[in-house]
């Protein structure tokens, strides 16, 4: 089936403590990007790669990492997280732009 | 710049009664258009596109949208919505031209279908 899969669904964790949330797509798209979805600001691009080894910011990359060392993966790293980090996390990957986008099914991640 | 405006942040709506989504943009350039759904505890699903050619285009689940370039809308609709249509709905737009995918997102209108 093709999906884009993320993991955890779900992470409660203490403020400072690095953590990757992991991406990965079985359908061989070049782009993969990352949202955050928060109440009443809607889905907000944090970082997104057009191919392997090709990454940059979108709108709200303050506080994260990413890397695309394959195709398949693309992990979101939080160095440092801090409370405002607390969010719904999406991934989601595009063979073209006519195409739209397939999501991930989420990680809710909160910061105490 | 582009930049997508849903009119109504909520939608109550009994079932089996039409309903409208309404979603305006603005673009200097050529756009797609997108229609996701956001069931609870789900990731988004895209409902249908617009690309070009006709400007009515069918999509999942019984919706449809038609693409007013004049109005610069594209409207979401239904004309008999059920319990299970309950769910954020965000309409998107990208750049037609070259490979952009970045998609300029709406806020979301959330639909709640009441028996």
């Amino acid at each position: 089936e093709a999906q884009v899969t993320q993991n955890p669904r779900y992470l409660i964790t203490v403020t400072g403590k690095k953590l990757t949330v992991t991406c990965s797509q079985n359908m061989n798209h070049e782009y993969m990007s990352w949202y955050r979805q928060d109440p009443g600001l809607g889905l907000r691009q944090i970082y997104y790669s057009m191919n392997v080894e090709v990454t940059d910011k979108g709108d709200v990359p303050e506080g994260y990492k990413v890397s695309r060392k394959e195709k398949r993966n693309f992990p979101l790293i939080l160095e440092s997280p801090s409370p405002n980090q607390t969010s719904l996390y999406f991934c989601a990957s595009s063979l073209l732009a006519n195409y739209g986008y397939t999501f991930g099914s989420g990680t809710r991640l909160t910061v105490v | 710049a582009q930049s997508v405006t849903q009119l109504d942040s909520q939608v109550p709506v009994f079932e089996e009664a039409p309903v409208e989504l309404r979603c305006n943009y603005s673009s200097s350039v050529s756009v797609y258009l997108f229609w996701y759904v956001q069931y609870p505890n789900q990731g988004l699903q895209l409902l249908l596109k617009y690309l070009s050619g006709s400007t009515l285009v069918k999509g999942i689940n019984g919706f449809e949208a038609e693409f007013n370039k004049s109005q610069t809308s594209f409207h979401l609709r239904k004309p008999s919505v059920h319990i299970s249509d309950t769910a954020e709905y965000f309409c998107a737009v990208s750049e037609a031209a070259g490979n952009n995918r970045k998609l300029i997102w709406g806020l979301g209108t959330s639909l709640a279908v009441n028996p």
